[in-house]
C-alpha cells in the first residue's frame, strides 16, 4: 500500500533515446509534482499539476513533457535524452490547501 | 529573489551528541516553512511545519524554531542516533502555492 510509487526505480539508457517514468499516488491528492535532484542533492521543481491541469512549469527544456491521464497519475516523458539529464527524478503529491508533499522513492536515470 | 540558504552544508557528529542546522529564507509573501529528512536512496519525508505565528515545535528528538522577523529557522537534533544520518532540507512556501528549496544539510552520525 505504497502512497506514492514510481517506475522504474533505475533507468539506464543511451543518449538520444526517448524514455518515460511513471508515477501513481493512492492518497486521493489532487496535486502532483515532478522534481529533479542533481548530483549535488539539490531538489528542483520541474512541473506541478492540479486536477490534471498544469499549474507550475519551471524552466525545463521542452524535451520534457508531463502527462496526467487522471488525478492519481503523472507521467514524465523525456525525448532525445542528453547526458545532463542524468539525475534522480522524484514524483510527489499533496492535497490543495495543505502543502505537505509526499514523495515517491525516486527514479535514478543514467544517460550514457 | 525567493531563495533558501542552509548551513552548514555538511557536518559529522558523534552518536549521542546534539547538533543544530540553520536555514535562512528570503521568500515573500511568506506562508510557512517545512523541514524534510531525506535518507540516502529515498524520497524526502516531512519532519515538521512552522507557520508564521509559531516559534518552536518538536517532533521527538527534532525541534524546529522559526524567527519570522529575521527570516531564520533552525532544526535541532537531540541525542543523535545513527539513523539521523541523512540530508535535511528546508523548504519555504510563499505566494500562490510556490516553494523554494534549500540545498540541504548533510548530517553524518558516527559511532
Amino acid at each position: 500500500d505504497t502512497a506514492v510509487s514510481q517506475t522504474p526505480k533505475y533507468l539506464v539508457t543511451q543518449m538520444g533515446n526517448d524514455k518515460s517514468i511513471k508515477c501513481e499516488q493512492n492518497l486521493g491528492h489532487d496535486t502532483m509534482y515532478w522534481y529533479k535532484q542533481d548530483s549535488k542533492k539539490f531538489l528542483k521543481i520541474m512541473f506541478s499539476y492540479n486536477n490534471k491541469e498544469l499549474i507550475i512549469n519551471e524552466t525545463v527544456p521542452n524535451r520534457f513533457s508531463p502527462k496526467s491521464p487522471d488525478k492519481a497519475h503523472l507521467n514524465l516523458h523525456i525525448n532525445s535524452l542528453e547526458l545532463g539529464d542524468s539525475a534522480v527524478y522524484f514524483c510527489a503529491s499533496s492535497q490543495q490547501g495543505r502543502n505537505e508533499q509526499f514523495f515517491g522513492p525516486g527514479t535514478r536515470l543514467t544517460v550514457l | 529573489k525567493n531563495q533558501v540558504e542552509q548551513s552548514p552544508q555538511s557536518l559529522i557528529i558523534l552518536e549521542g551528541k546534539n547538533c543544530t542546522l540553520q536555514c535562512n529564507y528570503t521568500v515573500s509573501p511568506f506562508s510557512n516553512l517545512r523541514w524534510y529528512k531525506q535518507d540516502t536512496g529515498r524520497g524526502p519525508v516531512s519532519l515538521t511545519i512552522m507557520t508564521f505565528s509559531e516559534n518552536t515545535k518538536s517532533n521527538g528528538r527534532y525541534t524546529a524554531t522559526l524567527d519570522a522577523d529575521t527570516k531564520q529557522s533552525s532544526l535541532h537534533i537531540t541525542a543523535s542516533q545513527l539513523s539521523d544520518s541523512a540530508s535535511y532540507i528546508c523548504v519555504a512556501f510563499y505566494g500562490n502555492n510556490r516553494l523554494a528549496f534549500g540545498k540541504g544539510n548533510q548530517v553524518v552520525v558516527i559511532p
